[in-house]
């Protein structure tokens, strides 16, 4: 099945910097990369994803990027805010399985005002 | 309405006895999932609901006893459970399944302490 391995566990940042969270995954038949975050005490909520004919997306203040060949995507953050911290699961959907998202461990993201 | 809702928001339970998690959505999606989530760690998939029909079990012991009424609602009855399925149960819903399955809408959870 998919595997998929995300960095770092926890990023502290100022306000104002660029955060960037790492994910790998396993399956190259992989083609749906959803990034959820989730603050303390809520729900997981989708911020942006991207499929596999796509190598880059941006909404705002968010980008995600993808590299089929490498198999690894990555979340930016740029200009962070103190509401920005909260924990971040990247994921993968297998296009010859079940298509259900498998979620890397998360990346706690702290900003510091 | 874009939510799904779980009740009840906390519970809590002794090894004994019989309890149920609910949750429900209005958004006309065709899948709902039951996912458990440890403290700091990911949600975990335990049940996937297509079309009302238990389409994937992940191998979940039978204290958990998952229950699809319609296509809105979604159970999860609760039985002789151990200290250490003390978690946050959430729930979720998606409008397609299989490759078109996309985005999960999660409910806020039903934070689960078994004494």
């Amino acid at each position: 099945g998919e595997n998929v391995e995300q960095h770092p566990s926890t990023l502290s940042v100022q306000e104002g910097d660029s955060a960037v969270i790492k994910c790998t995954y396993s399956d190259s038949a992989s083609n749906y990369f959803p990034w959820y975050k989730q603050e303390l005490g809520k729900r997981p909520q989708l911020i942006i994803d991207i499929r596999s004919n796509v190598g880059e997306k941006k909404d705002q203040r968010i980008a995600v990027t993808l590299n089929k060949t490498a198999k690894h995507f990555s979340l930016h953050i740029t200009e962070t805010q103190p509401e920005d911290s909260a924990v971040y699961f990247c994921a993968a959907t297998t296009s010859g399985g079940s298509y259900i998202p498998t979620f890397g461990r998360g990346t706690s993201l702290i900003v510091h005002p | 309405d874009t939510e799904v809702t779980q009740t009840p928001k906390h519970l809590v339970m002794g090894m004994t006895n019989k309890k149920s998690l609910k949750c429900e959505q209005h958004m006309g999606h065709r899948a709902m999932y039951w996912y458990k989530q440890k403290a700091k760690k990911p949600p975990e998939l335990m049940f996937v609901y297509s079309y009302e029909k238990l389409s994937i079990n992940e191998s979940v012991p039978s204290r958990f006893s998952p229950e699809c009424p319609n296509s809105s609602l979604l159970n999860l009855h609760l039985h002789a459970l151990q200290p250490e399925d003390s978690a946050l149960y959430l729930c979720a819903s998606s409008q397609g399944v299989g490759r078109n399955t996309g985005e999960l809408f999660f409910g806020e959870g039903s934070r689960l302490t078994v004494l």
